[in-house]
């Protein structure tokens, strides 16, 4: 069984379009990571919420709670930020995290 | 900025044999991590360790594996009779505080059982 899913698994964009990731999940949460792996297959935490809004500089990622859902948006994309996005939950029964397949991003200049 | 190291990058073992892989989480962090990512697979998560102890296991984490945090800086993961299954690529990370901070990754040890 998935607890997290992501959409879409594979995005190709040219460059400065705007780009969105999903991320739905069925368990319950106490916080939600947005991760960027990239191809050398180093991973860096982009942000972690458990509720609202957070910014930095062109990444933008929101939550639902209620709806168990999140987005991570990119502003003006550009080729830099090709990577594999990852969500992944921390469950609020434990210190469990469940990771999602990721979304393969490409941007094309 | 502090990172989090790992070493070795690549390690490759015969199967059966047993492997330590090495961890240095960033220095003020007190919340330690290990995942495994197997080739073209997402991220599993293996265990969670704060106060010399463990504090969440996955289902994988059986008792072919251990963690220890033997002298306060290093933190490392033990896998004996390594599998083929085992290959994948480990990675560490780090937490200030508690489980909701944002967690700091190191470039990751690729296993490889031959």
């Amino acid at each position: 069984k998935n607890e997290v899913e992501q959409s879409p698994q594979n995005l190709t964009a040219q460059e400065g379009e705007f780009i969105t990731i999903n991320c739905s999940y069925s368990v319950g949460i106490s916080a939600l990571h947005w991760l960027q792996q990239h191809p050398g297959g180093g991973i860096v935490s982009l942000f972690m919420l458990s509720s609202g809004k957070k910014k930095h500089g062109r990444l933008i990622a929101t939550i639902n709670i209620q709806e168990k859902h999140s987005s991570l948006h990119i502003t003006a994309s550009h080729p830099r930020d090709s990577a594999v996005y990852i969500c992944a939950v921390r469950s609020n029964t434990g210190n469990q995290f469940y990771f999602g397949t990721g979304t393969s991003l490409t941007v094309i200049p | 900025e502090p990172e989090v190291t790992q070493t070795p990058s690549h390690q490759v073992t015969q199967m059966g044999q047993e492997v330590i892989l090495r961890c240095v989480p960033i220095s003020n962090h007190l919340y330690f991590y290990w995942y495994r990512q197997i080739l073209g697979q997402k991220v599993e998560f293996l265990v969670s360790f704060y106060n010399n102890e463990i504090s969440e296991k996955s289902e994988i984490f059986d008792d072919q594996f251990s963690v220890e945090r033997p002298d306060g800086s290093n933190f490392t993961l033990k896998i004996r009779s390594t599998k083929l299954e085992d290959s994948a690529m480990y990675f560490c990370a780090s937490s200030q505080v508690a489980g909701n901070q944002p967690q700091h990754f190191g470039d990751g040890t690729r296993l490889s059982i031959l």
